[in-house]
C-alpha cells in the first residue's frame, strides 16, 4: 500500500511570512494526526483529525497555525505568522482508527527552517 | 501532565551485542506501549508494540512491559549497525487515544 504522502519535503522562510504544508494518509485511513518534532525531540502532537472532524486541537497554537481535513481525506497545516521556534520537521501520520492499540503511519515529513 | 522519560543517549554497543532500551511513563492509566525506530533525517517507523505485561518477541526484537514498575524496554539481540537510529518510546493511556511520545534514544552500534 502507498504510504502518507506529504510535501514539500524542506521549506525555508522569513520570520513573519506564512507557510502551508499538505498531507494525503494512506487509503481508508481515518484518523491523521499532525505533529511538531523539534531537534533532539519527540514528536509532539498538535491536531487530531477523525475523518474531517477535529478531535484534539488542545496543544495547537491557534493564534498562528490553524489546519483543516477537507473531504475527510487530504489534509494542510498552515502557520501564520511563523516564527523562529516554529522551525522543526512537521511530521502527518494516519491510523486506521483511532482507539487503544492503533499505530501510526508516519509520513517523511516537512523540515521547516525560518530565519 | 503525561510524562514518558527515555535516556537520550548515546547508547554504544558492539556489533553482536544486545542493545538495551529503556522507557518509563507516569500515567498508570496507560494501556498501549509502542516503539518507533527513527533513523536520521527519516520519520519515525513502528517496530513494536505491546500491550499486557511480560515479553513480545518479534525477530531480533523484544519488547517487554511492566505496568506496576510503569516501565517499558526494547532489547535488540545481535545488533547491527544498520541498528543505528533514535529509538522513541510512546505510550498511550487509557483515557486518550493520543501517543505521549519521549524524546528518544540514540544507539550507535559500532563494528
Amino acid at each position: 500500500e502507498a504510504g502518507v504522502a506529504q510535501s514539500p519535503r524542506y521549506k525555508i522562510i522569513e520570520k513573519r511570512q506564512s507557510v502551508a504544508f499538505w498531507c494525503n494518509p494512506i487509503s481508508g485511513h481515518a484518523t491523521l494526526y499532525w505533529y511538531q518534532q523539534i531537534l533532539g525531540q519527540g514528536p509532539k502532537l498538535l491536531i487530531q483529525f477523525q475523518n474531517n472532524g477535529v478531535v484534539d486541537d488542545s496543544q495547537l497554537p491557534k493564534d498562528r497555525f490553524s489546519a483543516e481535513r477537507l473531504k475527510g481525506v487530504d489534509s494542510t497545516l498552515k502557520i501564520q505568522p511563523a516564527k523562529l521556534e516554529d522551525s522543526a520537521v512537521y511530521l502527518c501520520a494516519s491510523s486506521l482508527a483511532s482507539g487503544q492499540g492503533y499505530g501510526y503511519t508516519f509520513g517523511s515529513g516537512t523540515r521547516l527552517t525560518v530565519v | 501532565q503525561k510524562e514518558v522519560e527515555q535516556n537520550s543517549g548515546p547508547l554504544s554497543v558492539p556489533e553482536g551485542a544486545i542493545a538495551s532500551l529503556n522507557c518509563t511513563y507516569s500515567d498508570r492509566g496507560s494501556q498501549s506501549f509502542f516503539w518507533y525506530r527513527q533513523y536520521s533525517g527519516k520519520s519515525p517507523e513502528l517496530i513494536m508494540s505491546i500491550y499486557s505485561n511480560g515479553d513480545k518477541e518479534d525477530g531480533r526484537f523484544t519488547a517487554q512491559l511492566n505496568k506496576a514498575s510503569q516501565y517499558v524496554s526494547l532489547l535488540i539481540r545481535d545488533s547491527q549497525p544498520s541498528d543505528s537510529a533514535t529509538y522513541l518510546c510512546a505510550v498511550q493511556s487509557g483515557g486518550s487515544y493520543i501517543p505521549t511520545f519521549g524524546r528518544g534514544t540514540s544507539l550507535i552500534v559500532h563494528p
